[in-house]
């Protein structure tokens, strides 16, 4: 079975535009979360889609927002980017989303806003 | 809300055993996460365990946890270089889907 895809492995944008990352769950898996991961924050939830609906999001700027299509993969997009968004950003797949089941990640999205 | 805390360095020489360990706050945590990150990658699932266990072992790793103490420590035997890596013990947030809290990460160094 495939694992989770992220597209682009890498990106570089300079602060005001906006950029989209695409992430392809495992065959399947319903459920898609998303996190930045920084070297001052660390590992840090952003949202989690289940179901073309968004259940939980983090503590976030509305800069950032996502959505999942009906076969499961998601995107997420940041508006008016900042130098502080250059992070990796890790999204991750699980069967249903509940407590109890495994997320698998992806290679993640490497974010440079210059 | 929930923590999760661990120690942020730990060098070990090669074919010694690692022991990594981690605190969190959530007893209510039905399962507790091992994941393994290497320099440029996303985050491999190590290992998990249920929260009913106090220890399990697969292969070279063994996971033991003290739900009194809210403790949890992954023991790698035979350490070898490519175990070289950054370790992060993650809990589910008790109050939302398919949120993970993470601690900072253990960045293991093996050398000869």
């Amino acid at each position: 079975k495939a694992g989770v895809t992220q597209t682009p492995r890498y990106l570089i944008k300079t602060r005001g535009q906006q950029v989209t990352l695409s992430c392809s769950p495992i065959s399947g898996h319903r459920s898609v979360s998303w996190y930045q991961q920084t070297p001052g924050q660390g590992l840090q939830f952003l949202f989690e889609y289940f179901s073309e609906t968004q259940r939980n999001k983090g503590n976030f700027p509305g800069r950032f927002s996502g959505r999942q299509f009906s076969n499961s993969r998601s995107e997420m997009n940041v508006s008016t980017l900042e130098l502080g968004d250059s992070a990796l950003y890790l999204c991750a797949s699980s069967s249903w989303g509940g407590n109890g089941d495994t997320q698998y990640f992806g290679p993640g999205t490497r974010l440079t806003v210059l | 809300g929930e923590d999760v805390e661990q120690s942020l360095f730990l060098s070990v020489r090669e074919g010694d055993s690692s022991v990594i360990n981690c605190t969190y706050t959530d007893s209510s945590s039905t399962y507790l996460y091992w994941y393994k990150q290497e320099p440029g990658a996303g985050l491999q699932l190590l290992t998990y365990i249920f929260s009913n266990m106090d220890m399990k072992q697969d292969q070279r790793l063994t996971v033991l946890l003290n739900k009194k103490d809210k403790h949890l420590s992954l023991r790698i035997a035979d350490t070898q270089t490519g175990d070289s890596a950054i370790y992060f013990c993650a809990e589910p947030f008790s109050g939302g889907y398919n949120k993970l809290i993470f601690g900072a990460g253990t960045r293991l160094a093996v050398h000869p």
